[in-house]
């Protein structure tokens, strides 16, 4: 089974303007969640997905949104990016009924904002 | 409010000695507990995971841990380290009580090996 992969690995970006990220689940997994994890610092959640639509939200402004298609895969999008949203960003995936059985983390993003 | 602190930001070990990793949560009901490593500029591994019943899970590459209900602690463990240990440890509680049901991290562990 393929895992969670996540694109790009790495990109540049200036402040203002807008980046999308990109996730695909692993096989079977129908729930995905996005964390930032600044450098030096843990994951924090950002959303979780399921069924297409937003399953809650951490204490990250409105400029950060997101989409799941179809196929349970999923887009991190910021708006207006400022400085200090360059960190590492992990999408995890799991299967809805077992979140707690711990997610399947991808690679990662690494954002940098100039 | 759910946290989970480590209270180690970085430790290093001679290579074949033992490990303890300490972490501490805060949590209003039976805690779902997990430990991940991360290699630098790699995403997350689970390492082990605790729900219920015996308190000393095993998990993956020799780790263990250990649910002390009383002391709230799930300290992660390993007799003898191997250089390939030296990464980035996080642990991390289960909030299943929320809308979403997430994963909440520890500030993570950074572990060196001493040749």
């Amino acid at each position: 089974e393929t895992g969670v992969t996540q694109s790009p690995t790495h990109l540049i970006k200036t402040r203002g303007q807008q980046v999308t990220l990109r996730c695909s689940s692993q096989s079977g997994h129908n729930t995905v969640s996005w964390y930032q994890q600044a450098l030096g610092q843990g994951p924090q959640f950002i959303f979780q997905y399921y069924r297409e639509e937003e399953n809650g939200r951490g204490n990250f402004p409105p400029r950060f949104s997101g989409l799941q298609f179809p196929n349970y895969s999923s887009e991190l999008n910021v708006n207006a990016l400022e400085l200090d949203d360059s960190a590492l960003y992990l999408c995890a995936s799991s299967r809805r009924t077992e979140v707690t059985g711990g997610y399947t983390f991808g690679s990662g993003t690494r954002l940098t904002v100039v | 409010a759910q946290s989970v602190t480590q209270p180690d930001i970085h430790i290093t070990v001679s290579e074949g000695a033992s490990l303890e990793l300490r972490c501490n949560y805060s949590y209003g009901a039976t805690p779902y507990l997990f430990w991940y490593v991360q290699s630098p500029g790699q995403g997350l591994q689970l390492l082990l995971k605790y729900f219920s019943g015996d308190t000393l899970v095993q998990g993956i590459k020799g780790f263990e841990a250990e649910f002390k209900r009383s002391q709230s602690s799930f300290n992660l463990r390993k007799p003898s380290v191997h250089w390939s240990d030296a990464a980035e440890y996080f642990c991390a509680v289960g909030d299943v009580r929320s809308s979403a049901s997430k994963i909440i991290f520890g500030s993570g562990t950074r572990l060196s090996i001493r040749p």
